[in-house]
């Protein structure tokens, strides 16, 4: 049980715009910035989006980032087939002086 | 480039011990501490805890503080993962990941993990 929440799956067609959704509470995103992960089949994460809507050196435009309140969001528009992945949004929690993860959602493109 | 690189896989049998090592390169050791996350097949991403490059100050997740140490070796850039009595819901990937923080009157913060390692397999099997 994932102490943040998120739906395990989500789709969409090429060139559409998708969000995935990651609630948690007043102890961690209600306090904190969200950062999201891409990770691909069979590697490791990646960082996508830090401090709620940075985007590193090298990652697309395409991704974004919102939060309100104890609620993120990741918005990736001109969806691309290889945006197929599973998403992780994580943030650190004050209660549980610790990091803590969302249990993945996993993007389709049809 | 920012790298970390991870030990090979490894099969544990339950009550065994398990040691991962991350070898690190291209920034300055100094001014990251090392972040560990596991993730058993099919599930989502947890949290192990954080280790200051600084005198070796950590924070573990608390439902591992008994069996985890990590540790770090200065001179050969490397940080360490060390998991006692082995139980077979431990098999999982392990990553080891950068990430910057700070210690402070016995508590430490650690930011996002910004580079990862490759994981490694730990499989606990009888």
């Amino acid at each position: 049980q994932s102490v943040l929440t998120q739906p395990p799956s989500a789709s969409g067609s090429p060139g559409q715009r998708v969000t995935i959704s990651c609630s948690g509470s007043t102890s961690n995103l209600g306090s904190n910035t969200a950062n999201w992960y891409q990770q691909l089949p069979g590697r490791a994460p990646k960082l996508l989006i830090y401090s709620t809507n940075q985007r590193p050196s090298g990652v697309p435009a395409r991704f974004s980032g919102s939060k309100s309140g104890a609620s993120a969001s990741l918005a990736i528009s001109g969806l691309q087939s290889e945006d197929e992945a599973y998403y992780h949004c994580a943030t650190w929690d004050v209660s549980r002086n610790a990091w803590v993860f969302g249990g993945g959602t996993q993007l389709t493109v049809l | 480039q920012v790298q970390l690189v991870q030990s090979a896989a490894e099969v544990k049998k339950p009550g065994a011990s398990v040691k991962v090592s991350c070898k690190t390169s291209g920034y300055t050791f100094s001014n990251y501490g090392v972040t560990w996350v596991r993730q058993a097949p099919g599930q989502g991403l947890e949290w192990m805890g954080w280790i200051s490059p600084h005198h070796d100050d950590t924070n573990y997740a608390q439902k591992l503080q008994d069996r985890v140490t990590m540790t770090t070796d200065t001179s050969s850039r490397t940080a360490y993962m060390e998991l006692r009595n082995l139980r077979f819901d431990d098999t999982a990937v392990y990553y080891c990941a950068r990430a910057e923080g700070y210690c402070s009157r016995g508590t430490c913060y650690s930011g996002y993990s910004d580079s990862w390692g490759q994981g490694t397999l730990v499989t606990v099997s009888s």
